[in-house]
């Protein structure tokens, strides 16, 4: 399976700034999405980043909230703008394609914490 | 559209003993089901999965699951588990030429000496 990482691992923001998450993997792969994972919660499905083109969002959740870029077949990034303490979160991208076209691989995570 | 539904949101397991964790699912063509562990501070890794052929499929950290298509369950099961296996555990759904994935709310295991 695919080897996936994502910068930062961790981090605390204030209110109304902006971050930036990074997702790399170590091979091209077909699809990468991005999730939400509230706390205690379940994963809710952010959007699939496309290369080249403009992400597809799920029902409730927009660009300008989380714009989302793939310039590549192997890395995207994903934007929380503006942000809230309700966008304290785990932030995990995961893709598919590769080896193994049908099964989701997912990255470490990022933890958010807004104050 | 697909669901799942993990109805234990919590389990208590002592250690050596055996687990089961139930997953029921709702999806109206031959799904494609997974099992995923998070452990504390760390992403989701894929214990096993199905897509069809033999309906019970071993895993990574030996554990195994069973589809019961009757029952529109797969549930994951391990003989004796180990400290480290205290985790939380999702159950998905997908489906062939379909990539959305939708998730249970999990099960925390806790494992006790």
């Amino acid at each position: 399976s695919a080897v996936i990482s994502q910068k930062p691992s961790r981090d605390i923001c204030q209110r109304g700034t902006s971050l930036t998450i990074q997702c790399q993997v170590d091979s091209q792969v077909t699809m990468m999405f991005w999730y939400r994972q509230q706390p205690g919660q379940s994963l809710t499905l952010i959007a699939t980043a496309n290369q080249g083109s403009e992400a597809t969002y799920e029902s409730g959740f927009v660009i300008d909230k989380f714009p989302i870029s793939r310039p590549n077949l192997t890395f995207s990034t994903l934007t929380v703008s503006n942000m809230s303490p309700e966008d304290s979160s785990i932030y995990l991208c995961s893709v598919l394609g590769g080896d193994d076209t049908d099964t989701q691989y997912f990255g470490p995570g990022t933890r958010l914490t807004v104050l | 559209a697909q669901s799942v539904t993990q109805p234990d949101i919590h389990i208590t397991v002592s250690e050596g003993a055996s687990l089961e964790l139930r997953c029921n699912y709702s999806y109206g063509a031959t799904p494609y089901l997974f099992w995923y562990v998070q452990s504390p501070g760390q992403g989701l890794q894929l214990l096993l999965k199905y897509f069809s052929g033999d309906t019970l499929v071993q895993g990574i950290k030996g554990f195994e699951a069973e589809f019961k298509r009757s029952q529109s369950s797969f549930n994951l099961r391990k003989p004796s588990v180990h400290w480290s296996d205290a985790a939380e555990y999702f159950c998905a759904v997908g489906a062939a030429n379909d990539y959305k994935l939708s998730f249970g709310a999990g099960t925390t295991v806790t494992v006790r000496a």
